[in-house]
């Protein structure tokens, strides 16, 4: 079952700060954030697994609390660079299900 | 240089034909993904691989299908069957399967059906 991304778009100017969150109906073990910019592969940023760990990347960081089966992931001091949309892809239930389900994503665009 | 390629990058079919897309790694990756984009939907799952000769099926598997001779590649097959073939195909590889390793992602192949 896709995990469900909000918002669907964000339009940011450079500097601004965004969030972008992750939800799922069923218990959680992991959530991966990917980026993909327009005619390219998604890109790795991060693997957050189950234990409520925070983790950062650059001016990039996310969260994972696996009570509520959210993630989010924070965007700081945003760059034009971070134009693209965004992905969280999940894995339900225990270690080994090996099946990662993505999200619908979320298309970010920073302006001058 | 490791990667994942795809080819070709654009395929074009007629209605009622196979067609197969090709995926390589030289990662030395047991793990390989296939993934389906449409516009709005996100990654969609066909099949995935742990391990050589061995694969399941993934959330929208009808319509295609899959080998895995070797450990290098895996070749997807669109076969006549998928009613809406039309689509960006993205091929992943990671080390292992799970969800503690990051998924590598090929450059994809755009498959259009006329």
């Amino acid at each position: 079952q896709q995990p469900v991304q909000s918002p669907q778009a964000v339009i940011l100017r450079e500097g601004e700060d965004a969030v972008i969150n992750c939800s799922s109906s069923k218990a959680l073990y992991s959530v991966h954030w990917y980026r993909q910019k327009h005619g390219e592969a998604p890109v790795f940023l991060m693997i957050l697994l189950k234990g409520g760990e925070q983790k950062g990347h650059e001016k990039i960081s996310a969260s994972f609390n696996e009570k509520k089966q959210q993630s989010s992931l924070y965007l700081t001091a945003s760059q034009l660079s971070y134009s693209g949309t965004y992905f969280c892809g999940t894995e339900e239930g225990g270690a080994g299900s090996y099946q990662l389900t993505f999200g619908k994503g979320t298309k970010l665009s920073v302006i001058p | 240089d490791g990667g994942i390629t795809q080819s070709p990058k654009y395929l074009f079919r007629k209605e009622g034909q196979n067609v197969t897309l090709s995926c390589e790694q030289n990662l030395n990756h047991d793990a390989m993904y296939w993934y389906r984009q449409d516009p709005g939907q996100g990654l969609r799952l066909i099949y995935y691989s742990q391990i050589v000769n061995d694969f399941q099926k993934g959330d929208i598997a009808e319509g295609y299908s899959v080998s895995r001779e070797k450990k290098e590649s895996f070749p997807l097959t669109v076969t006549s069957a998928q009613k809406n073939p039309t689509a960006f195909y993205l091929c992943a590889s990671s080390p292992m399967a799970g969800a503690d390793t990051e998924a590598f992602f090929g450059q994809g192949t755009r498959l259009t059906v006329v």
